[in-house]
């Protein structure tokens, strides 16, 4: 079976730094890219990127550049997301889904439950 | 930059079809995905490449695209039917990837 763990809530201070991490099961993790997606409170998703886990090569979203970072930990099967200098507007939930390529497309068919970051003084 | 635009909210009875459309200028030439989305769950693909349905999906499910209207139809809606639904193309170039706003299907 098919799993993405996402790792658990954090609570941040405005400038501070937040990993999250997604750590993959049931497949091997090399074999599929890794997208993230941001939910906001009360919104909908936002595509942020994604990080070919053959080559740790990561493509940011507009708007997703600069503060966040993507990176792999393979020896784990662990994909992770960084952001530093948070800002309460980065308050939501954060998704990791595998990428799944045919010969027509690509799109994301698993998900992971998310991790809640959340940026409050 | 490009939109996916979808009702906001679909009310049925059970046992009645729901559609829910997703519009988008690039979707004449641009596969539609949809996800369900249950309180506080993983997001759950129910559709690819506009008309597919995933191994595990009910058969009540279907996807449908014409010129820049995708829709997802739920055939004799259940009430564990009731979920937030997304629909996810890429604009014209393929390069950027959007979801729609949501829709909250109520089945009751």
């Amino acid at each position: 079976q098919v799993l993405l763990e996402a790792s658990g809530s954090e609570l941040k201070k405005p400038g501070a730094s937040v990993k999250v991490s997604c750590k993959a099961s049931g497949y091997t993790f090399t074999s599929y890219a890794i997208n993230w997606v941001r939910q906001a409170p009360g919104q909908g998703f936002e595509w942020m990127g994604w990080i070919n886990t053959e080559t740790g090569k990561a493509t940011y979203a507009q708007g997703f550049t600069g503060r966040f970072a993507l990176s792999l930990d393979t020896s784990v099967s662990t994909a992770n997301l960084e952001i530093t200098n948070v800002k309460t507007e980065d308050t939501a939930t954060y998704h990791c889904a595998r990428l799944v390529c045919t010969s027509s497309s690509c799109y994301m068919d698993v998900w992971g439950k998310g991790t809640t970051v959340t940026v409050s003084s | 930059s490009y939109e996916l635009t979808q009702p906001p909210s679909v009310s049925v009875s059970p046992g009645q079809t729901a559609r829910i459309t997703c519009s988008g200028d690039a979707l004449p030439k641009r596969y539609a995905f949809w996800y369900q989305q249950k309180s506080g769950q993983a997001p759950v693909l129910v559709m690819y490449e506009d008309n597919k349905r995933p191994s595990g999906i009910p058969e009540r499910f279907s996807g449908s695209s014409s010129r820049t209207v995708a829709t997802l139809t739920i055939s004799e809606a259940q009430v564990e039917d009731e979920a937030d639904y997304f629909c996810y193309s890429t604009d014209s170039s393929g390069d950027h990837w959007v979801f729609g706003g949501g829709t909250k299907l109520t089945v009751l």
